[in-house]
């Protein structure tokens, strides 16, 4: 069974630029959840979608969003760049979603580098 | 914010001896994980120990849970320098409807 696979795995975008991540989860999973890890505020939780419908969302400007298509396949923007945006993007699926989380299943992430 | 703070930042140690890292966390749970992170890599998940459990083993792998102290320990034994990674724990929280909320992680470091 594949995995979680993310694209691009590397990215370079200057200040002001948007950006679009891409997440499949493995199939039969139909929560997406995306983290943001940075050296400084570690690992943050973005949104997590279930059946095309966003379930929960962390603590992140509305530059940051999401959606979920009906093949349960995810895709995260961030508009207007900022450097600070610059951070490893995960995504992460599972079987299960509200309530009790099971185990996430994570993709090997996108690399955000903004000059 | 956080839910889980770990302890230590930071564990070196040699081939063979027991690595033990724990965690704190703030409110009630549902369950506690633990995922270990490869530098620059994906989380993988190790062992997840629920609410009403105590202790659970996986292999090299011995986690405790004290709902009590709101703590838990991973206990990793006759660790190899394969061992050397991230070490995070990650809380559902009964009231964040479905999210896991990660620590800051432990940097473990096993010495050949």
């Amino acid at each position: 069974k594949a995995g979680v696979t993310q694209t691009p795995r590397y990215l370079i975008k200057t200040r002001g630029q948007q950006v679009t991540l891409s997440c499949s989860p493995i199939s039969g999973h139909r929560s997406v959840s995306w983290y943001q890890q940075t050296p400084g505020q570690g690992l943050q939780f973005l949104f997590e979608y279930f059946s095309e419908t966003q379930r929960n969302k962390g603590n992140f400007p509305g530059r940051f969003s999401g959606r979920q298509f009906s093949n349960s396949r995810s895709e995260m923007n961030v508009s207007t760049l900022e450097l600070g945006d610059s951070a490893l993007y995960l995504c992460a699926s599972s079987l299960v979603a509200g309530g009790d989380t099971g185990e996430l299943f994570f993709g090997e992430g996108s690399r955000l580098t903004v000059l | 914010s956080q839910q889980g703070e770990e302890d230590p930042q930071a564990l070196s140690i040699q081939e063979g001896e027991n690595a033990t890292m724990n965690c704190s966390y703030k409110t009630s749970i549902n369950n506690l994980q633990w995922y270990r992170q490869n530098s620059g890599r994906g989380l993988v998940h190790l062992i997840l120990i629920r609410s009403n459990e105590r202790e659970k083993h996986s292999g090299r792998l011995r986690v405790t849970l004290d709902t009590s102290k709101k703590s838990s320990s991973l206990l990793i034994t006759a660790s190899r320098a394969a061992d050397t990674a991230s070490y995070f724990c990650a809380t559902d929280a009964n009231n964040q409807g479905g999210k896991l909320i990660f620590g800051q992680g432990t940097e473990l470091s096993v010495k050949p």
